[in-house]
């Protein structure tokens, strides 16, 4: 079975701070995704990588780094996190070839709230 | 206007029912199609994908694509409480993102 963990469920954080997620794959998947879901809005993506340390824009990039320095993990960095962040967020990982790729696994997501 | 439109919901039916779900989207270019489920306090898993136009069933399940409408639908057959979910559409265009556009996802309840 594919697992796809992310460090925490809920998460409290004040204003300014600077806050790191955790996302881990054990499927050696190539593709990995950072995610935020907020009501009525969906999914929308933050940032991907289709290989170590390589990076894509998603479409809500502003105030959000990420890292991926092995195959397995992908950290999404709140550089100074805001309450305009508060969302629940979601990472994934899926094969980057062939018609497997848009297959994508989802962890069980980490609500932050930034107060 | 967004990409990929989904009616909210919520839609509650009794258990039994034949449940309708659907996507309009605006972008041509769009070549697979996929439906997504999400159970409360969870991330999503896939259900169903499919390319062509035309319908794929898969149990109770039945995908059906219009391209030329821009226009998907999933169809549950004697919906089930364990159905109750929230139901995302997704999409992806096939030029090397490998990244889907979603819908905003539609809340299903199944009353037993």
């Amino acid at each position: 079975d594919v697992k796809v963990t992310q460090s925490s469920r809920y998460l409290v954080k004040r204003t300014g701070e600077k806050v790191f997620l955790e996302c881990v794959q054990d499927m050696d998947h190539e593709n990995m995704f950072w995610y935020r879901q907020d009501p009525g809005l969906g999914l929308r993506l933050i940032y991907f990588s289709y290989d170590v340390k390589m990076k894509e824009k998603g479409d809500i990039p502003e105030g959000y780094s990420v890292s991926r320095e092995k195959k397995e993990r992908f950290s999404l960095i709140l550089e100074s996190a805001s309450t305009n962040q508060t969302s629940m967020y979601l990472c994934a990982s899926s094969f980057r070839t062939g018609y497997e790729y848009y297959e994508q696994y989802f962890g069980p997501g980490t609500r932050l709230t930034v107060t | 206007q967004k990409e990929v439109e989904q009616d909210p919901g919520p839609l509650s039916v009794p258990e039994g029912a034949i449940v309708s779900l659907n996507c309009t989207y605006s972008n041509s270019a769009f070549q697979y199609f996929m439906w997504y489920r999400q159970y409360s306090r969870k991330g999503p898993e896939l259900l169903m994908y499919t390319y062509s136009s035309g319908n794929k069933e898969d149990g109770r399940f039945t995908a059906q694509v219009d391209k030329s409408s821009k226009y998907i639908s999933l169809f549950i057959r004697d919906s089930q409480p364990s159905d109750s979910a929230t139901y995302l559409c997704a999409m992806i265009i096939d030029t090397g993102r490998r990244a889907l556009t979603f819908g905003s996802g539609t809340r299903l309840q199944v009353q037993p």
